[in-house]
């Protein structure tokens, strides 16, 4: 398996745009997690899906964030409009059922970086 | 707010040494624990998980846990320069399929 793959890889935008960023996780996972990482806050979860639904979104900012899971395969976290406090690296991640517990793998992240 | 608190470090080691990275954790119902590793500009990997009081062995790893004191390490014996990263501990809540809290991490530096 290819592993969790994310696009883009960097993203650099200015602010006040749409940013999209792409998750497609391990074949036969259950959970997919997405999180942002800064020096200051650590790593942060923002949601996290069970079987394509959203179970927990309350790490989610702000109202300019939004996350989708239209199949088993495909993920998009989408900031609109983008701020430069948005800046980070953001991680997709997926997890096999019973427990969102088990082994998380993550995606090679994307770096997003607003002007 | 469920916490999960770690040293920032750095920490650093010469080769050889012994490195004990330490994480402590505010809820009294978790069960499960695991430490990540993180290489500068790399994703977090799962190298250990433990579920009981004690130690739990690993090759060069020990994961050694006390629920009583809410406290769990990561032994890191015979340090090599490769095991320079971010180790983050991440734990559970309680509550059944709920999320990892992660730790924020501490960065090891180990030197030949």
């Amino acid at each position: 398996d290819a592993g969790v793959i994310q696009s883009p890889r960097h993203e650099v935008t200015e602010m006040g745009q749409e940013v999209t960023l792409r998750c497609k996780p391990i074949s036969g996972h259950d959970y997919l997690f997405w999180y942002r990482q800064t020096m200051m806050r650590g790593l942060e979860l923002l949601i996290y899906f069970n079987n394509n639904v959203p179970i927990d979104d309350s790490g989610m900012p702000e109202d300019r964030f939004s996350a989708k899971m239209p199949n088993a395969s495909f993920s998009t976290l989408k900031i609109q409009p983008s701020e430069p406090r948005d800046s980070a690296v953001y991680f997709c991640a997926s997890s096999l059922w019973p427990e969102a517990n088990n082994e998380q793998f993550f995606g090679p992240g994307t770096r997003l970086t607003v002007l | 707010q469920k916490e999960v608190e770690q040293n920032s470090g750095p920490l650093s080691v010469p080769e050889g040494a012994i490195a004990s990275l330490n994480c402590t954790y505010s809820d009294r119902g978790s069960q499960s624990f695991f430490w990540y590793r993180q290489y500068s500009g790399k994703s977090p990997e799962l190298i250990m998980s433990i579920y009981s009081n004690g130690d739990k062995e690993d090759g060069r790893f020990t994961a050694q846990l006390n629920k009583a004191s809410q406290y769990v390490s990561l032994l890191i014996r015979d340090s090599q320069p490769s095991d320079s990263a971010t180790y983050l501990c991440a734990v559970p809540p309680w509550q059944a399929g709920t999320a990892l809290i992660f730790g924020k991490g501490t960065t090891l530096s180990v030197s030949s």
